[in-house]
């Protein structure tokens, strides 16, 4: 059965600090996912990882994927306010169609 | 959310009440999901149908019946609604072969 598990679950910072949000995944998967959540909201598609090495930039978020230690990475660089919300990874798995396998979420706080 | 639609927005039911969650999408895609979401459980998937006329069983199906009414539309029925089930739930579409997937507003239901 694949697990996926995200830590930390919640996480205060400070804005202009940087962080790290892991996702560990327990068995091999097609492709890795990162979603942002604001509360109330549905989710909203970040980036999609792909192969070992891969590493995709948006803004302040810099996602990694690391395939042989089942681990994938969310960078948070200078945090501002904004990016306030909940963040969950999601594995891939395909059989007879995508299936999903999200983790618990990490819920961010940006403080000024 | 654009190209899905999920109703109804909101429902408060009964327990041993029945309802049926709707999902359209205008994207021509084989896939569709539903999934719940709980607090601080992430995303699980209830049913999926890879396409018009099959369905498959998730991680959490007790309790809930499919039916892909055609490509388009794709319904969640609670026969006999349970407290357990008060959850947000979500309708996804994912393209054959797409790195993408693309949620729904979701549905907030109660179960008093």
């Amino acid at each position: 059965e694949l697990k996926v598990e995200q830590n930390p679950l919640f996480l205060s910072m400070q804005e202009g600090k940087n962080y790290t949000i892991y996702c560990n995944y327990s068995t091999t998967s097609d492709r890795l996912y990162w979603y942002r959540q604001d509360p109330g909201k549905s989710l909203e598609s970040l980036f999609v990882l792909l192969s070992n090495g891969a590493v995709k930039q948006e803004g302040r978020l810099m996602a990694s994927l690391d395939t042989k230690a089942r681990l994938s990475t969310l960078h948070i660089t200078a945090a501002v306010h904004d990016l306030s919300a909940t963040y969950f990874c999601a594995v891939e798995r395909w059989t007879s169609g995508s299936r999903l396998t999200f983790g618990e979420g990490t819920q961010l706080t940006v403080n000024p | 959310n654009a190209g899905v639609t999920q109703t109804p927005k909101f429902q408060v039911l009964k327990t041993g009440q029945s309802m049926t969650l709707q999902c359209a999408q205008d994207m021509n895609h084989n896939s569709m999901y539903w999934y719940r979401q709980d607090p601080g459980m992430g995303l699980r998937l209830i049913y999926y149908s890879a396409s018009e006329g099959t369905t498959d069983k998730g991680e959490v199906p007790n309790g809930y019946n499919v039916s892909r009414l055609n490509k388009r539309e794709f319904s969640l029925r609670l026969e006999s609604a349970a407290p357990s089930q008060t959850s947000v739930y979500f309708c996804v579409i994912c393209g054959q072969g797409a790195y993408e997937q693309y949620f729904g507003p979701g549905t907030r239901l109660t179960v008093t």
